[in-house]
């Protein structure tokens, strides 16, 4: 069955530091990929997807691209913030009519001053 | 206004009770979805909804009824709460059953079973 690999958190980092959560899966075909944000109290926002090989997905500073050869999706943002202090989650949907999300463990990401 | 609600926030019962949660969403999308997050914050899908038919149905126990009255309501019933029922209950929504569409998330429903 289909499933997605994170790193395990937490991951601590200093305002401005490079970040990576990396990301792989198991799926047949050609599945969907995405990063969904939680932050504290709240439900799940997405912050980024692609939908084909090579495709890459970007927002607010992050990044992923889709790697069907090393089947992975890893989020990668160039210089975090406090403000990006979260539980990360990759995540991927199986083509098909009956589509479903199927989480990583999520990543806890510390951002401090 | 919020796209998809939730209620109640947080629901604190006893074993053996049953209990409702709703959810709405006003984004006319067609697909609704049930998922659980633990306290590991592992997320895993229950159950989905298009266009008020039964798309989804994972290994939960039969303890749990959904019930989509129209494509904007998808309600989760639970019979006879047991201690391992504890968890965040969250709604989505998607336009389509697709897996190339974004799923909307509600703010989650804190459930605690005593």
């Amino acid at each position: 069955g289909d499933s997605v690999t994170q790193m395990e958190g937490p991951v601590t980092l200093s305002e401005e530091a490079f970040l990576t959560i990396n990301c792989t899966y198991t799926a047949t075909g050609y599945p969907s990929l995405f990063w969904y944000v939680q932050y504290p109290g709240e439900g799940l926002q997405l912050l980024l997807k692609a939908t084909k090989a090579d495709d890459k997905g970007s927002n607010k500073g992050f990044e992923a691209t889709y790697r069907k050869e090393t089947t992975s999706f890893h989020l990668e943002k160039g210089s975090v913030q406090v403000s990006d202090s979260a539980v990360y989650f990759c995540a991927l949907a199986s083509t098909g009519t009956a589509s479903k999300l199927t989480f990583g463990t999520g990543t806890r990401l510390q951002v401090t001053l | 206004d919020t796209a998809v609600s939730q209620t109640p926030k947080y629901l604190v019962t006893q074993m053996g009770n049953d209990k409702s949660i709703k959810c709405e969403q006003n984004l006319g999308h067609d697909t609704m979805y049930w998922y659980k997050q633990d306290s590991k914050k592992f997320l895993k899908i229950m159950f989905s909804y298009n266009n008020k038919e039964l798309i989804i149905n994972e290994t939960v126990p039969n303890r749990f009824s959904p019930k989509s009255p129209d494509k904007a309501h998808l309600n989760l019933h639970i019979n006879s709460l047991e201690l391992g029922d504890s968890a965040v209950y969250f709604c989505a929504s998607s336009l389509l059953a697709s897996s190339y569409n974004e799923q909307f998330f509600g703010p989650g429903t804190r459930l605690t079973v005593l």
